[in-house]
């Protein structure tokens, strides 16, 4: 069946533009995350929706980041006044509750 | 602080060898262990641990978890250049819903 899908593959932008980054979870799964990872390191916790709330947005580093899931489904990665250090890979995840979590390929961003 | 630690950062080994992958922890309020592998792009699963001594395996990989020691080792036997990629530990605790701690990663290289 489908995975989880991220759009776009990739993003080049400039310092202090605005960026959007969106996830298509797996049909049925409720639970959706936002990782970050950076060369060489493992993903990093940004935030975790249950439903359309954000149960958990510890992880998000400061307040130009933001993210969404109105209905429940699509989920939208929002990125204010961007900086070079936001430069990485942006992971979604998705999974029923509990279960297990599968991770859609990702999209680069890349600030210049 | 939680964290995953992982060992060593990066191996390089012959087709046919066996490697072992060590993943260290220190969570709280530990759940679940988690085994991904990452190639190009998204992490996929390949193992998932609550319970000690429990070994899982699927074909030539395995894995087992030491609640007492906090640690995971991944076993990969007659290993395959297919087996390149970097392995991911993380860990879950049960007290945040589904945020993952992620180590950095161990970095295989299988040579023919």
């Amino acid at each position: 069946g489908a995975g989880v899908s991220q759009t776009p593959s990739n993003k080049v932008t400039e310092k202090g533009k605005y960026v959007e980054l969106r996830c298509d979870p797996i049909s049925g799964h409720t639970a959706l995350y936002w990782y970050r990872q950076s060369l060489g390191q493992g993903p990093e916790f940004l935030i975790y929706f249950q439903g359309t709330g954000a149960a958990d947005d510890s992880g998000l580093p400061n307040d130009r980041f933001f993210a969404v899931r109105p209905e429940g489904s699509v989920s939208t990665l929002k990125i204010q006044r961007t900086e070079r250090g936001d430069s990485a890979v942006y992971l979604c995840a998705s999974s029923r509750d509990r279960g297990r979590v599968h991770f859609g390929p990702g999209t680069r961003l890349t600030v210049l | 602080e939680d964290k995953v630690v992982q060992s060593p950062l990066s191996l390089v080994v012959h087709e046919g060898d066996t490697v072992t992958l060590n993943c260290s922890y220190e969570v709280t309020n530990f759940r679940s262990l988690l085994w991904y592998k990452q190639e190009k792009k998204a992490p996929t699963f390949l193992f998932m641990l609550t319970s000690s001594g429990i070994e899982k395996k699927s074909g030539r990989l395995s894995s087992i978890l030491d609640k007492k020691e906090l640690f995971s080792i991944l076993n990969i036997t007659a290993t395959q250049t297919g087996d390149s990629a970097v392995y991911l530990c993380a860990a879950n605790p049960s007290n945040t819903g589904n945020q993952f701690y992620f180590g950095t990663g161990t970095s295989l290289t299988v040579i023919p």
